[in-house]
């Protein structure tokens, strides 16, 4: 089982529909939980985090937490083509005394106008 | 200001050369990362580095090879690689107390 797992797509959604992006994670002590987002040929750029069971917002952005089931999820309300990327998950995780952050697969979304 | 600076964009070298990545930040943030990325793979870490010392080598060939001259400073020696080494080299920072983790640009490294 890998310890970042996230459906690779493509995800395809109408403009204006809300996009639900998915992930999972193994490691039952993961505390801290962030969404990047990567145009192609460009860098991740860190679009949300979360660290508290729950949802968070920013904008049309909602990132939901639920830690009893291993799980954080993106949601981008009212979507815009562009928003057509690929969302990278990761997990932060504590080794030899430095943070490291353990990625996804990422997921590639395609907004249709 | 969550800036990450990156140089050079663009690097084509070939297997003898010898050349250098730069990355920059001026956050005060004290821990700094090096990861490799290939197309379509997310991206995978080389090196970290807390407080200018080299806290994790992800058993990464000695043809790369780190430095940290200062705290806003980090750059990645490059000497003898491989075509298979051509990918996106992306440095990334964080700062004291957080764990949030801020990309550089990316240089495009490619080796002929």
């Amino acid at each position: 089982q890998k310890e970042v797992e996230q459906n690779s797509g493509p995800l395809s959604v109408p403009e204006g529909a809300i996009a639900s992006l998915n992930c999972t994670y193994s490691d039952r002590g993961s505390q801290s939980f962030f969404w990047y987002r990567q145009y192609s040929g460009k860098s991740p750029e860190l679009i949300m985090f979360i660290y508290s069971n729950g949802d968070k917002e920013d904008g049309r952005f909602t990132a939901q937490l639920n830690k009893a089931s291993q799980y954080v999820s993106l949601l981008i309300r009212d979507s815009q083509p562009s928003d057509s990327a690929t969302y990278l998950c990761a997990v932060n995780r504590r080794i030899q005394g430095a943070q490291k952050l353990v990625f996804g697969q990422g997921t590639r979304l395609t907004i249709n106008p | 200001d969550t800036e990450v600076t990156q140089t050079p964009k663009h690097l084509v070298m070939g297997m003898t050369n010898k050349k250098s990545l730069k990355c920059e930040q001026h956050m005060g943030h004290r821990a700094m990362y090096w990861y490799k990325q290939k197309a379509k793979k997310p991206p995978e870490l080389m090196f970290v580095y807390s407080y200018e010392k080299l806290s994790i080598n992800e058993s990464v060939p000695s043809r790369f090879s780190p430095e940290c001259p200062n705290s806003s400073l980090l750059n990645l020696h490059l000497h003898a690689l491989q075509p298979e080494d051509s990918a996106l080299y992306l440095c990334a920072s964080r700062g004291v107390g957080s764990y949030e983790q801020y990309f550089g640009p990316g240089t495009r490294l490619t080796v002929t």
